[in-house]
């Protein structure tokens, strides 16, 4: 069965702190992954997509990790600010089908105090 | 910033109405799609379009219908509201182009059905 698994559910830490949110995924065929930011009461917006030959990725502060060996990949926020609260979702698409279908992950919910 | 909105933003209804909720996007989009999302839950596709006149339905059961008679506009209707059907609506519309596209979503209508 084709899944995104994150961790962890949830998450706090302290404004200026670094922090590394997990996924896990056993979507096969693999097309790419993306990582999704949500603040609350909105539509996720994307912050990176990688490939199968794409190993890392930085927009920003955010920089996205994958090893398509292992079907890992790794969220790194780096000095953390109040705004950088919100759900970062995880989503895998397979290249089995034309619609390119979206596998997506329950979120990591960060939350930054100050 | 994506061009896709999403009207009403917070809708409370009771039992039995008949409703429907607007997306439209301003940046060509052939393929638009709505998603279904619970509290700490993933996001599930419950309809689809590649474009003008066609529409499919997604991996989620859904008692709701769709249309898409222009590629800009595709609105979702529920004949009749259940409390079952309280829930967050996201809209979503991507280039058709190529499956490392993004998807683009809209903010969400949160449905409350009393």
């Amino acid at each position: 069965k084709n899944q995104v698994e994150q961790s962890p559910q949830s998450l706090i830490i302290l404004e200026g702190k670094n922090c590394t949110l997990q996924c896990n995924y056993t979507v096969s065929p693999f097309s790419n992954l993306r990582w999704y930011k949500q603040d609350t009461g909105r539509g996720p917006v994307s912050l990176t997509i990688m490939t199968f030959s794409e190993n890392t990725k930085s927009n920003g502060r955010y920089t996205a990790t994958l090893d398509a060996d292992t079907k890992q990949s790794s969220l790194h926020i780096t000095a953390s600010q109040l705004s950088d609260s919100a759900s970062y979702i995880c989503v895998v698409s397979d290249r089995g089908s034309t619609l390119g279908r979206l596998y997506f992950g329950r979120g990591t919910q960060l939350t930054v105090w100050p | 910033e994506a061009d896709i909105y999403q009207t009403p933003r917070y809708l409370v209804i009771g039992t039995g109405k008949k409703i429907t909720l607007e997306c439209s996007q301003t940046m060509g989009h052939d393929k638009m799609y709505w998603y279904q999302q619970d509290p700490g839950m993933e996001l599930h596709l419950i309809h689809y379009s590649y474009g003008v006149n066609s529409t499919e339905k997604g991996d989620l059961s859904s008692e709701s219908t769709v249309s898409r008679i222009r590629t800009e506009h595709f609105p979702l209707t529920l004949e009749s509201a259940r409390p079952s059907h309280t829930s967050q609506y996201l809209c979503a519309s991507q280039v058709a182009s190529g499956g490392t596209d993004t998807q683009y979503f809209g903010p969400g209508t949160r449905l409350t059905v009393l």
